[in-house]
C-alpha cells in the first residue's frame, strides 16, 4: 500500500490553468477507473471534488476536471481563482480491495 | 443534509484502546458503505478502513490490520473503528466518510464528518 505519487507544491495565478499529476501503478490507478480528488482547506473537512476519474459531484466548479492516462491520473483547473488555493489529494482503489491516497499537493495562487 | 458525527477521541497511553464512534444522518445509512480516514499532525491523508453497508465486508490499511476493527449498527446509524493496541503513529484526526454507494470499491467519501482527535502518549 505505498502512497500514489503527487508533485509536492504547484501555483498559478488567477485565471491561468494547473495541472496536478497522481502517479500510481498496475494495481491501483492503472487498473481501476476508481480515482477521486479532495480538497482541504486549513481546519476544515476534506471535499470530493473528482470521483471515477472524471465525474464532478453535484455543486463543484466545472473548471475542475479529472482524466486518467494509464498509471497516472490528473486533476486540472482552469480559470484559477483564490479560494482554490488549498491542499489536493488523490485516492485510488488498489487490487488488495483497500484504498490509498496520495502524499498531496499544496496549490498556491499566486 | 448529510451529518456525520465522530466522537470518543482523547488522550491514550502507548498499547492502550479507545472507540471511535460516527453517528450518520441525512441519508439512508445501510445503502452506504463507511470509512475510516485520518490525518496525522502536518502529514496527508491515509486510508483507515471501509464497511460495506451490510456490514460483511470490511478492509483495513496494513498499518491498522490486526489492532483495529471497524463494525457498524444499522438500527443506530452508526460505525465504530475499536483501536487496539495503540501507538504513537496512530495519533491523528480521524476522519468518518461516507462512500458513493455501498460496496467498499465506491469512492470512499462523498461526505465527510469534522474528526475526532486521537492522541497516543504516555
Amino acid at each position: 500500500q505505498s502512497a500514489l505519487t503527487q508533485p509536492a507544491s504547484v501555483s498559478g495565478s488567477p485565471g491561468q490553468s494547473i495541472t496536478i499529476s497522481c502517479t500510481g501503478t498496475s494495481s491501483d490507478v492503472g487498473n481501476y477507473d476508481y480515482v477521486s480528488w479532495y480538497q482541504l482547506h486549513p481546519g476544515e473537512a476534506p471535499k470530493l471534488m473528482i470521483f471515477d476519474v472524471s465525474n464532478r459531484p453535484s455543486g463543484v466548479s466545472n473548471r475542475f476536471s479529472g482524466s486518467k492516462s494509464g498509471n497516472t491520473a490528473s486533476l486540472t483547473i482552469s480559470g484559477l481563482q483564490a479560494e482554490d488555493e488549498a491542499d489536493y489529494y488523490c485516492n485510488s482503489y488498489t487490487s488488495t480491495s483497500t484504498w490509498v491516497f496520495g502524499g498531496g499537493t499544496k496549490l498556491t495562487v499566486l | 443534509e448529510v451529518q456525520l458525527l465522530e466522537s470518543g477521541g482523547g488522550l491514550e497511553q502507548p498499547g492502550g484502546s479507545l472507540r471511535l464512534s460516527c453517528v450518520a444522518s441525512g441519508f439512508t445509512f445501510s445503502s452506504y458503505a463507511m470509512n475510516w480516514v485520518r490525518q496525522a499532525p502536518g502529514k496527508g491523508l491515509e486510508w483507515v478502513s471501509v464497511i460495506s453497508g451490510r456490514g460483511g465486508t470490511s478492509y483495513y490499511a496494513d498499518s491498522v490490520k490486526g489492532r483495529f476493527a471497524i463494525s457498524r449498527d444499522n438500527s443506530k446509524n452508526t460505525v465504530y473503528l475499536q483501536m487496539n493496541g495503540l501507538r504513537a503513529e496512530d495519533t491523528a484526526m480521524y476522519y468518518c466518510a461516507k462512500a458513493g454507494g455501498s460496496y467498499t470499491y465506491a469512492y470512499p467519501g462523498d461526505f465527510w464528518g469534522q474528526g475526532t482527535l486521537v492522541t497516543v502518549s504516555s
